[in-house]
C-alpha cells in the first residue's frame, strides 16, 4: 500500500544549525511529494513540492529533492532560525478510488532554540 | 482571496454527546476533503466531496460520523455519539481541480472527555 514514513521527533537544535528531517515514502506509480508545516496554533500550510523524479522543490530556504531511486524527499535547511520551530509533514499524493487523497507522515516536531 | 475556514477551531464535549464541525472552502473549488490527526499520529484521509456529492468516504471510520455538503457550499461534519478515541484535529480541505493541490483549513481541535 502507500505510505510514508518520516523521522521521529522532537528535533532540537540551535539557531544556525543545519536541518535534516528524513521522508522515505511506498506507492504505486509516480506520486507527487509534498512537505507541509503547521506552525504554533496555525493551520497546514504548503512549504514546498515536487511532482516528477528529480524534481528539488524549494521555499523559505528549505529544499527536498524528490529521489525516485531511494524514495526519498528528505528536508534540508542550511542555517535554521527560531522562527522555523513548528511541526513538519512529509506527504505524497495518490490517485485512489477515483479521489487524490494526501498520505501524511506522523509529523516531526522542530524546536530551535537561541 | 479568502483562505478555507473552520469552525470551532476547538471544541469540548463529554462522551455520548453530539458536535457539528464547520468548512468553508476557497470560493469556487467544488473538491472538499476531511481529514484528521488522532492522538499526535498521521493525518489520515476521511472523505472526499465534489460539489454537494460524495466521491469517496472509504476513510470514514464508522457510521457515527456523517458528512454533508448540502448546495455544494460549506461542508458539516457531523459526530454522534462523540466517543474518547474521537478526539484529535480535523483538518478540511480543498481543491479547484480533482488533481489540484488541496488547500487546508486551520483545523478543529476536538476533545471529547
Amino acid at each position: 500500500g502507500n505510505s510514508v514514513t518520516q523521522m521521529e521527533g522532537p528535533v532540537t537544535l540551535s539557531e544556525e544549525a543545519f536541518l535534516t528531517i528524513n521522508c522515505t515514502y511506498t506507492a504505486t506509480g509516480y506520486p507527487s511529494l509534498f512537505w507541509y508545516v503547521q506552525y504554533p496554533g496555525e493551520g497546514l500550510q504548503l512549504l514546498l513540492k515536487a511532482t516528477k523524479a528529480d524534481d528539488k522543490g524549494s521555499n523559505k530556504g528549505f529544499e527536498a529533492t524528490y529521489r525516485k531511486e531511494t524514495t526519498s524527499f528528505h528536508l534540508e535547511k542550511g542555517s535554521v532560525q527560531v522562527s522555523d520551530s513548528a511541526v513538519y509533514f512529509c506527504a505524497l499524493s495518490v490517485l485512489s478510488s477515483g479521489t487524490y487523497k494526501y498520505i501524511f507522515g506522523t509529523g516531526t516536531r522542530l524546536k530551535v532554540l537561541a | 482571496e479568502a483562505g478555507v475556514t473552520q469552525f470551532p477551531s476547538h471544541s469540548v464535549i463529554e462522551k455520548g454527546q453530539t458536535v457539528t464541525l464547520r468548512c468553508d472552502p476557497i470560493s469556487g473549488h467544488d473538491n472538499l476533503y476531511w481529514y484528521r490527526r488522532v492522538m499526535g499520529k498521521e493525518i489520515k484521509f476521511l472523505l472526499h466531496f465534489v460539489k454537494e456529492s460524495k466521491q469517496d468516504e472509504s476513510g470514514m471510520p464508522n457510521n457515527r460520523f456523517l458528512a454533508e455538503r448540502t448546495g455544494g457550499t460549506y461542508s458539516t461534519l457531523k459526530v454522534q455519539p462523540a466517543e474518547l478515541e474521537d478526539s484529535g484535529v480535523y483538518f478540511c480541505a480543498s481543491s479547484q481541480d480533482r488533481q489540484g493541490q488541496q488547500y487546508f483549513g486551520p483545523g478543529t481541535r476536538l476533545t471529547v472527555t
